[in-house]
């Protein structure tokens, strides 16, 4: 099965740029999703097939998709940002969802 | 406004059954897949089941298989999961969320807030 690998922890402080890897064997060749958790919430969708914001995202937040690693970039961080971030994509081998382990970002 | 909110959980001994039920609205429930995840304490997000728009198509993460159905009512715009022979390992936050599906690919736009389901003696 296809595995997703992503950093448990990132920090930044407040107003500079997080970047949230989340690597895989030839990633780019797949379409990456990615979800914000925050303490005690539902996931929330906030970039779906590489680099789509959902109606609502902030524009601070933005992916990319390239070679063996997909990010996702959040530019300008602020305090509510703070949250569990997970990547996922359709494993093709298996034919099933597949989650990264998921990566808190702390704001300093 | 898309919503869906989950129901059914709670404390079941292990070996037991329980079955969760998820009320959508504010979307056309029949015209999108549907889908379960769960979030064990402290964990990451898992995959557990999802089911076709008119129900003809099922699928299940292996550790789940053959314990657990997933069912849907279109006419009531409610979605179900049907859990039996509980393990320990089966305690989680489960989520009900919209699939979007397509060619290989799939993705999940919105979420309820969950049901915890505890196995424990």
């Amino acid at each position: 099965s296809y595995v997703l690998t992503q950093p448990p922890s990132v920090s930044v402080a407040p107003g500079k740029t997080a970047r949230i890897t989340c690597g895989g064997n030839n990633i780019e060749n797949k379409i990456v999703h990615w979800y914000q958790q925050k303490s005690g919430q539902a996931p929330l969708l906030v970039i779906s097939y590489d680099t789509d914001r959902p109606s609502g995202i902030p524009e601070r937040f933005s992916g990319s998709n390239s070679g063996n690693t997909a990010t996702l970039t959040i530019s300008s961080v602020e305090a509510g940002d703070e949250a569990d971030y997970y990547c996922q994509v359709w494993d093709s081998t298996d034919d099933h969802v597949v989650f990264g382990g998921g990566t808190k970002l702390t704001v300093l | 406004e898309v919503q869906m909110v989950e129901s059914g959980g709670g404390l079941v001994q292990p070996g037991g059954s329980m079955r969760l039920s998820c009320a959508a609205s504010g979307f056309t429930f029949s015209s999108y897949w549907m889908s379960w995840v769960r979030q064990a304490p402290g964990k990451g997000l898992e995959w557990v089941a999802s089911i076709k728009e008119d129900g003809s198509e099922t699928d299940y993460v292996a550790s789940v298989k053959g314990r657990f159905t997933i069912s849907r009512d279109n006419a009531k715009n409610s979605l179900s999961l049907q859990m039996s022979s509980l393990r320990a390992e089966d305690t989680a936050v489960y989520y009900c969320a919209r699939d979007r599906r397509g060619s290989r690919v799939a993705h999940f736009d919105y979420w309820g807030q969950g049901t915890l389901v505890t196995v424990s003696s």
